[in-house]
């Protein structure tokens, strides 16, 4: 069984801070790992993904992620918040290796980030 | 291009009733996939299309829900007997042959009264 857990319900952040949203997983195999950001009554839209390679995985609107298979963490990161970047943000994880599996999705509970002006 | 669209955005319905929830995905995307998304969580899987055929719906609630994909394009999620439990919004996603990324809809947020 796949799980994710995103410890914080909320994040807030002054504008213009450095910002972190944590995700840990846990998967039977190698994992592929997967941001989402939901805005007000949208669906969710990708981020970032982490598939293989570099730890270290660039996204849209400058965020990014870190990859840590030790710690079984991808925590998202941006340098510099902006207000617009308040949203619910999810964590997901597939196993990579899902055979003859749907490749579906386990996600987190999300976490709502607030950057307050 | 076009993104997932889902009908109708908002669907409001009384217990007991029959429901459907439609479902357009990314032209070519050969595999689709139904969530649905309560308060306060994230998605949970209820069932995957590959083609036309439903290759896993072991996230299916019970047997009052239903899906079906018959050209191997647009998806119907089918709901029976409705219950206040099934208020949530379900999301459409696809993915297309060689990707590794599910792309999702703006969801339809489903209201039993």
């Amino acid at each position: 069984a796949q799980s994710v857990a995103q410890p914080e319900d909320q994040v807030n952040v002054a504008e213009g801070n450095p910002l972190t949203v944590k995700c840990t997983y846990s998967v039977s195999g190698n994992p592929y790992l997967f941001w989402y950001v939901q805005y007000p009554n949208r669906g969710l839209q990708f981020l970032l993904k982490y598939i293989t390679g570099d730890n270290l995985v660039k996204g849209s609107y400058g965020f990014e992620a870190e990859f840590n298979k030790s710690q079984t963490s991808f925590h998202l990161k941006k340098p510099s918040a902006l207000v617009s970047d308040s949203a619910l943000y999810f964590c997901a994880v597939r196993d990579k290796n899902s055979g003859a599996g749907s490749y579906q999705l386990t996600f987190g509970k999300g976490t709502k980030l607030s950057v307050i002006p | 291009g076009a993104g997932v669209s889902q009908t109708p955005s908002n669907k409001v319905t009384e217990k007991g009733k029959y429901v459907e929830l439609r479902c357009d995905p990314i032209s070519g995307h050969t595999a689709l996939y139904w969530y649905r998304q309560s308060l306060g969580q994230g998605p949970e899987f209820l069932i995957y299309f590959q083609g036309t055929g439903a290759a896993d719906d072991s996230g299916l609630p019970n047997d009052r829900f239903f899906a079906v994909r018959p050209e191997g394009s647009v998806s119907t999620l089918k709901i029976q007997r409705t219950e206040r439990g099934d208020s949530a919004v379900y999301l459409c996603a696809s993915r297309g042959p060689l990707e590794d990324t599910q792309y999702f809809g703006p969801g339809t947020r489903l209201t039993v009264l």
